[in-house]
């Protein structure tokens, strides 16, 4: 079945500092794919999505590209903030939409003045 | 109000109580989604409605019982929970019939089973 391989947290930088966070999946077809945020005490919110191989999704600084060849999603983002302290999620949903999506355990991020 | 939005944001209830959690989307959204957070647990899906019919029960316990009487409202009905049910409840919302499945979530309620 489909799955969401996310790296572990937490992760821990200092303000200004580049970001990455991992993220493999693995699905048949090509499937649409997600970042969520949660900050501390909310729901998730929907952060970027790509929906197609080579689609580059961005939101708020934040960027990832969907890399078909190696199963990746991976989050990058070049300056963080400390309010970018949050859990973030990767997740797929299957090619055609359907009512499954299929979430990463989330990689908590802190960021530090 | 706007998006998706979920009542009561906390409750804490004895294992013999009855409640139930609400859950309200501003969309204009035809599916909707129980999910249950747990510490250092991936994010579990509990129940699917699309077109106000259950289409997904993952294999949960009968003490939670869900109702969707409409597509803009959904309810998770709790009675004689356990401690090991104590989690953030999150409900969401799509768009069925879409090529993606995105779904928008609400801020969750928190519940404690004592």
């Amino acid at each position: 079945g489909d799955s969401v391989t996310q790296m572990e947290g937490p992760v821990t930088l200092s303000e200004e500092a580049f970001l990455t966070i991992n993220c493999t999946y693995t699905a048949t077809g090509y499937p649409s794919l997600f970042w969520y945020v949660q900050y501390p005490g909310e729901g998730l919110q929907l952060l970027l999505k790509a929906t197609k191989a080579d689609d580059k999704g961005s939101n708020k600084g934040f960027e990832a590209t969907y890399r078909k060849e190696t199963t990746s999603f991976h989050l990058e983002k070049g300056s963080v903030q400390v309010s970018d302290s949050a859990v973030y999620f990767c997740a797929l949903s299957p090619p055609g939409g359907g009512n499954k999506l299929t979430f990463g355990t989330g990689t908590q991020l802190k960021v530090e003045l | 109000e706007t998006g998706v939005t979920q009542t009561p944001r906390h409750l804490v209830m004895g294992m013999t109580n009855k409640k139930s959690l609400k859950c309200e989307q501003h969309l204009g959204h035809n599916a909707m989604y129980w999910y249950k957070q747990s510490a250092k647990k991936p994010l579990e899906l509990m129940f699917v409605y699309s077109l106000e019919e259950r289409v997904e029960n993952n294999s949960v316990p009968s003490r939670f019982s869900p109702e969707c009487p409409n597509s803009s409202h959904l309810f998770l009905h709790l009675h004689t929970l356990q401690p090991e049910d104590s989690a953030l409840y999150l409900c969401a919302s799509s768009l069925a019939g879409t090529a993606y499945n995105e779904q928008f979530f609400g801020p969750g309620t928190r519940l404690t089973v004592l």
